[in-house]
């Protein structure tokens, strides 16, 4: 069965830093491009961060360009977020995910969420 | 603002067939395939259709999906209670160089 289970959500004051993990299990984890995807409270699913299975296509949305990176470790089946300058609007359910194969962004597992909020 | 647009909700009674649309432009629905993804309160999202039409193994065919162009929608036939959720669609963004989400849809089963 695949299991994605994040971790490493916290309250943490404006301008702080995070790191959150994925633990990933019940599949070949160095075969699957990953990514991560926020909610913010009461609202809709924004896309933060994509990353290939090897590490060398990595792409941000926008609004976490050159605060947050996005890594992988697939010796240890872990996907990783480090995340810099959070800002109130940072707060939002974190999941890991993982794209379907011979998908672009189609994302077929998904973990429970980390929360993570962003106090001023 | 969504660069894809839903309606913000939807509703059926059951048995109905309910259509949610989604709309977007040439650089995402327009050139790329699209996915939705269903939402009860409190879980994880779960993809529904990929590649405009296709439905992963253990999704009812009565869920079912369209694109035209710019343009995508999600139909539910049969319409159940236990189908009373959110629903979002999904779709590369050239531009941004990554996916992009609509709004989402709430939809009630009345």
């Amino acid at each position: 069965e695949v299991q994605l289970v994040e971790s490493g959500g916290d309250l943490v004051q404006s301008g702080g830093s995070l790191r959150l993990s994925c633990a990933a299990s019940g599949f070949i984890f160095s075969s699957y491009n990953m990514n991560w995807v926020r909610q913010a409270p009461g609202k809709g699913l924004e896309w933060v961060a994509y990353i290939n299975r090897v590490s060398d296509i990595i792409y941000y949305a926008d609004s976490v360009k050159g605060r947050f990176t996005i890594s992988r470790d697939n010796a240890k089946n872990s996907l990783f977020l480090e995340m810099n300058s959070l800002r109130t609007e940072d707060t939002a359910v974190y999941y890991c995910v993982r794209v379907r194969s011979s998908t672009t962004c189609s994302f077929d597992s998904w973990g429970q969420g980390t929360l993570v909020t962003v106090s001023s | 603002q969504s660069l894809l647009t839903q309606p913000p909700s939807a509703s059926g009674t059951p048995g109905q067939t309910v259509t949610i649309s989604c709309s977007g432009s040439s650089s995402n629905i327009g050139s790329n395939t699209v996915n939705w993804y269903q939402q009860f309160p409190g879980t994880a999202p779960k993809l529904l259709i990929y590649k405009n039409n296709q439905r992963p193994s253990g999704v009812p065919d009565r869920f079912s999906g369209s694109k035209s162009g710019t343009s995508t929608s999600l139909a539910i036939s049969g319409l159940q209670s236990e189908d009373e959720a959110d629903y979002y669609c999904a779709a590369w963004d050239d531009s941004l160089n990554g996916p992009v989400f609509g709004g989402g849809t709430k939809l009630t089963v009345l």
